[in-house]
């Protein structure tokens, strides 16, 4: 079974600085996708950014980027210049063309920025 | 283009009553997946409908259902309610399946009391 694992439940970070955080998950398949979604208190999910397994290239959205590690099964989610706005939960999540559009979550980060 | 749309967006039951929520895709796309969200659980998949047919279920009872309609709307039911069913239901919609970006509407909060 696919498993997605968040170790950090909550992290804390001084606007402007860059924070990293973490996401390990299980999977046997070589054909997939890995995700980072954020959800402000709105409760809308919003998608950051997406990495597909095939690629080496890590993936970049402005000042998010990702470390994907394939070997050690590892997909951690950097965010450069933090601003108040970045505060949210951040889930990372996992998906499989197998399994069509079903994504499997981790437990989730809270993140708070500090002014 | 119009987001994905959530109806009801909040909701109180009962214990023992029944419920439909509704979840509308953006215009053109056709997949449409469900998930219950709970501080316990977490994120958790219901089930994917696709093409009017139901594509993929979660671990869910049977008190959970859904179904999809030609237009690509969605809904889905929960009968016989249970404390434990109070949750945030989201409803996400892609073009298609596998490859295709998913957006997710803004939820539905169901409090069952």
């Amino acid at each position: 079974a696919q498993t997605v694992t968040q170790s950090q439940p909550e992290m804390s970070v001084q606007e402007a600085e860059t924070v990293t955080l973490s996401c390990t998950y299980d999977t046997s398949e070589s054909d997939y996708y890995l995700f980072w979604y954020k959800q402000p208190p709105s409760r809308q999910m919003i998608l950051v950014i997406r990495q597909e397994a095939y690629k080496q290239q890590n993936a970049t959205e402005n000042r998010f980027s990702v470390n994907f590690q394939k070997a050690a099964k590892s997909f951690s989610l950097k965010i450069s210049d933090s601003q108040l706005g970045d505060a949210a939960m951040y889930f990372c999540a996992y998906r499989t063309p197998e399994y069509g559009n079903k994504l499997v979550f981790g437990a989730g980060t809270i993140l708070r920025v500090k002014s | 283009k119009a987001g994905v749309t959530q109806t009801p967006r909040y909701l109180i039951k009962t214990r023992g009553q029944q419920v439909t929520l509704s979840c509308s895709p953006i215009s053109g796309h056709r997949s449409v997946s469900w998930y219950q969200q709970t501080p316990g659980q977490g994120l958790q998949f219901l089930f994917e409908y696709f093409s009017e047919t139901q594509r993929n279920k979660g671990n869910f009872p049977g008190r959970f259902s859904g179904r999809q309609f030609s237009n690509s709307r969605s809904e889905m039911n929960v009968s016989t309610l249970e404390l434990g069913d109070s949750a945030l239901y989201l409803c996400a919609s892609s073009l298609g399946r596998s490859i295709y970006e998913q957006y997710f509407g803004p939820g539905t909060r169901l409090t069952v009391t």
